[in-house]
């Protein structure tokens, strides 16, 4: 199985500022995956990002919002930009582990953000 | 459009129970299914996963069986202990497809000593 890592944990911080989420896998991994879980609710991905292209976004999420880099297969970054209340969230990243032919998603610990 | 539904929302039961936990799909065209636990404020933690082909796994307390063409799985959880207590989530891929995933809104459980 696969070990996550993100970085921070959990911030605080004001609206109108940005935030950069580090995940950091310990095997390489094609598909790296983030998603948002809102208070009380569900995970909802935001986007895939695959190594060397362009992430691509779910219906509702954009690039400007949500700018996300994958330099290499063990790495990605997503950024909330220019924060507001409502993108309070527990953000998750994942990867799909395809070495044993289950397609298997393991998930990081999540950073826990509070925009006020 | 895959839609999962968790049933219940809630369960309170006491130490020691045996307890299960439903999940239901919408599109019976799933690679697998995947049961996650989430502590509160916390990542995912992947319990089982069962393939497509598979009827039931088994790890350790937790048996999850599937049945595709009802749309339907169920967590069976044995002799439930307090460190149980948790926030339980199924999880499909859409329309057949290996990558995304599709989640409830997840059964949180506490179990009381």
């Amino acid at each position: 199985s696969a070990v996550i890592s993100q970085k921070p944990s959990r911030d605080i911080c004001q609206r109108g500022t940005s935030l950069t989420i580090q995940c950091q896998v310990d095997s390489q991994v094609t598909m790296m995956f983030w998603y948002r879980q809102q208070p009380g609710q569900s995970l909802t991905l935001i986007a895939t990002a695959n190594q060397g292209s362009e992430a691509t976004y779910e219906s509702g999420f954009v690039i400007d919002k949500f700018p996300i880099s994958r330099p290499n297969l063990t790495f990605s970054t997503l950024t909330v930009s220019n924060m507001s209340p409502e993108d309070s969230s527990i953000y998750l990243c994942s990867v799909e582990d395809v070495t044993s032919g289950l397609y298997e998603q393991y998930f990081g610990p999540g950073t826990r953000l509070t925009v006020t | 459009k895959q839609e999962v539904t968790q049933i219940p929302a809630a369960l309170s039961v006491p130490e020691g129970e045996n307890l299960v936990l439903n999940c239901s799909f919408t599109d019976s065209a799933i690679y697998n299914l995947q049961w996650f636990r989430q502590d509160p404020g916390k990542g995912l933690t992947s319990l089982l996963l069962i393939q497509s082909s598979q009827r039931e796994q088994t790890s350790g307390r937790l048996n999850a069986s599937l049945d595709k063409s009802s749309g339907r799985s169920t967590l069976y959880i044995a002799a439930s202990q307090p460190g149980d207590s948790a926030t339980y989530l199924c999880a499909v891929p859409p329309q057949g497809g290996s990558e995304k995933l599709v989640f409830g809104k997840g059964t949180k459980l506490t179990v009381n000593p």
